[in-house]
């Protein structure tokens, strides 16, 4: 185990829903982030905080909408999804060191869109 | 811009014989290089990073990489595979600071 865990690990939602991603870590880290991995895709970086403050906003649909109330939580809030949003959506937490941020990742969740 | 690109799509090798998982990279200055390993249903692990220290870099069960700053290059080996290798493999770069640039990735095939 990685000490970042994410819940739920699987979510059926339809398009009217609305559902939140939970990421916990308990690695005393101060930047999270949240990425999705969809399909003959690579990674795409949603979203990051540090110290508990948006840093990255890479473009993503206001459908997606994150919290991040301490440095150890992040939630990342969902309605109104569309099929195309169906994905693996990964949490991870880093600790700057020297200046490098090593991540360190949550199992996923895996979201269906129908 | 600083972008990573993985030269296989796919490798398949047989138990016990080496591995080889090419990336080049493109920095215009001296990049952090990381790679991560994805097994099915799981999050990335973390296999090794290059932070400008030592270009021979050696990473958990047994993967090492070589950084080549005249080839930009910073390719994956194992000598002797094992079916738990089976995964997806994913090269990253990093200029500093919270921006990374993943590769999409090489899916491992072990046979045995």
């Amino acid at each position: 185990e990685t000490g970042v865990t994410q819940t739920p690990r699987h979510l059926v939602m339809g398009m009217t829903n609305k559902k939140s991603l939970k990421c916990e870590q308990h690695l005393g880290h101060n930047a999270m982030y949240w990425y999705k991995q969809s399909a003959k895709k690579p990674l795409e970086l949603m979203f990051v905080y540090n110290f508990k403050e948006q840093t990255e906003n890479n473009s993503v649909p206001s459908r997606f909408s994150p919290e991040c109330p301490n440095s150890s939580h992040l939630f990342l809030h969902l309605h109104t999804l569309q099929p195309e949003d169906s994905a693996l959506y990964l949490c991870a937490s880093s600790q700057e060191w020297t200046g490098i941020y090593e991540q360190y990742f949550g199992p996923g969740t895996r979201l269906t869109v129908t | 811009a600083q972008s990573v690109t993985q030269l296989d799509s796919h490798v398949s090798v047989s138990e016990g014989t080496p591995v080889l998982l090419r990336c080049n990279y493109s920095s215009s200055y001296s990049p952090s290089l990381f790679w991560y390993v994805q097994h099915p249903n799981k999050g990335l692990q973390l296999l090794l990073k290059y932070t400008s220290a030592a270009t021979l870099v050696k990473g958990i069960n047994g993967f090492e990489a070589e950084f080549k700053k005249s080839e930009t290059s910073f390719h994956l080996t194992k000598p002797s595979a094992h079916m738990s290798d089976a995964a997806e493999y994913f090269c990253v770069v990093s200029p500093g600071g919270f921006k990374t640039n993943f590769g999409e990735g090489t899916r491992l095939f072990v046979k045995a």
